[in-house]
């Protein structure tokens, strides 16, 4: 069965710490993976990272994806109160025509002053 | 540029009742889709539509029902509403063209059943 599982399920930082969000997965011929991040509302698309080894960069927020591990990491250096949030990695794989994601549960990221 | 718009945003209905959440999109995507997201549970897939005319049932359809009679508007109904589908649903979509685009989501209709 299609799978994936993010760690840690919740995390609380400092202002200005590093922090790095897991994502592993196990889906039938790997397409895509995606980071979204969901504060109050709708979530809003981060990344998509289709091959290994290539960092995606936006600001203080990076993300990488390793194929031979099935697995991605998402980076945020600097962190600040207004990254908290729910971090959410999804996967497509080759599921036909329907272009469906496979979410995990998240990761929620509080950032403290 | 509104992208996915949901409405209602709030609703509080009573079991055995039937509503409707409309979902619109602007952007001329092929694809959209109905999730409910539940504490501990994650996105749940209901529903989907890979184009107007078409829907199909996703992980948890039960209890649900919807319609694409129009490329733009992808309609979830519950026809007698249950205690357990107290939830948030999001409505996405995304371009139908080639493997690799993201999902683009609505703000989200916070359901209540009592």
């Amino acid at each position: 069965e299609d799978k994936v599982v993010q760690s840690p399920l919740s995390l609380v930082v400092h202002e200005g710490d590093t922090v790095t969000l897991n994502c592993s997965y196990e889906v039938t011929n790997f397409r895509s993976l995606l980071w979204y991040k969901q504060e109050k509302k709708a979530p809003t698309f981060l990344f998509m990272l289709t091959s290994s080894g290539i960092e995606k960069k936006s600001g203080r927020l990076s993300s990488i994806l390793d194929k031979k591990e099935l697995s991605s990491i998402l980076n945020i250096t600097a962190t600040q109160t207004g990254d908290s949030a729910i971090y959410l990695c999804a996967v497509t794989g080759d599921a036909g025509n329907n272009r469906k994601l496979i979410w995990g549960l998240g990761t929620s990221l509080a950032v403290n002053p | 540029n509104a992208g996915v718009t949901q409405t209602p945003k709030f609703r509080v209905l009573k079991t055995g009742q039937s509503m409707t959440l409309l979902c619109a999109q602007d952007m001329n995507h092929e694809y959209m889709y109905w999730y409910r997201q539940d504490p501990g549970m994650g996105l749940r897939l209901i529903h989907y539509s890979v184009g107007e005319g078409t829907t199909a049932k996703g992980e948890v359809p039960d209890g649900y029902n919807v319609s694409r009679l129009k490329k733009q508007n992808f309609l979830l109904g519950l026809e007698s509403a249950a205690p357990s589908q107290t939830s948030v649903y999001f409505c996405a979509s995304r371009w139908g063209q080639g493997p690799n685009q993201p999902q683009h989501f609505g703000d989200g209709t916070r359901l209540s059943i009592l």
